[in-house]
């Protein structure tokens, strides 16, 4: 099975702007989540989306928005764009079964390296 | 909140011995938790996993550890190579169902 793909690999963006990033999972997989990876903060849980809606959210601004597809395919949107968003975005897909992304293995894409100028 | 630390930040072995990584979560109802490896410019990919229902888990050199009382698990790597070289990260479900990571060792293999 392919594994989980994310587009585009790279970004750099002004303050101000917003941006858009896709990511698409393994064939079969329900559930995708977002993560946002820094050096000073390490892993951090954006949102997950299962069968096309958000199943749970971690503490970020209402700048940082998702959405699922019906072929679970998930987008992800940072508007208002700020240095600190700087970061490398991993994407996750899960098969969704067992009840959310905390109790599933997740399978990591190559993530998108965000920089804000 | 929840939390999941993870200790220590750096760990420094070499090739043959053994290394330890530990967690601490704060949430007693956990009960999931796996741990991710991710080497230099890759993707975090699982290693290891265990559910509260065990207490031990071993996949050839690796194994994980669970004490819920104290509420912690450990990672342990024996006989340690080169390509053991990578951050480690643990993580744990919140009360909420959202996955916490622990900040991550980075765990350096020495000839």
């Amino acid at each position: 099975k392919a594994g989980v793909t994310q587009t585009p690999r790279y970004l750099i963006k002004t303050r101000g702007q917003q941006v858009t990033l896709s990511c698409s999972p393994i064939s079969g997989h329900r559930s995708v989540s977002w993560y946002q990876q820094t050096p000073g903060q390490g892993l951090q849980f954006l949102f997950e989306y299962f069968s096309e809606t958000q199943r749970n959210k971690g503490n970020f601004p209402g700048r940082f928005s998702g959405r699922q597809f019906s072929n679970s395919r998930s987008e992800m949107n940072v508007s208002t764009l700020e240095l600190g968003d700087s970061a490398l975005y991993l994407c996750a897909s899960s098969l969704g079964t067992s009840g959310g992304a905390s109790t599933d293995t997740q399978y990591f894409g190559p993530g998108t390296r965000l920089t804000v100028l | 909140g929840e939390n999941v630390e993870q200790h220590p930040s750096t760990l420094s072995v070499q090739e043959g011995d053994s290394a330890v990584i530990k967690c601490t979560y704060s949430d007693s109802a956990s009960n999931y938790f796996p741990w991710y490896k991710q080497e230099l410019g890759k993707r975090p990919q699982l290693i290891i996993d265990i559910r509260s229902n065990v207490g031990e888990k071993k996949d050839q050199r690796i194994a994980v550890t669970l004490n819920k009382t104290a509420k912690h698990f450990s990672l342990h790597i024996t006989e340690t190579q080169p390509e053991d070289s990578a951050v480690y990260f643990c993580a744990a479900p919140s009360r909420d169902d959202k996955i916490i990571f622990g900040k991550g060792t980075r765990l350096h293999i020495l000839p």
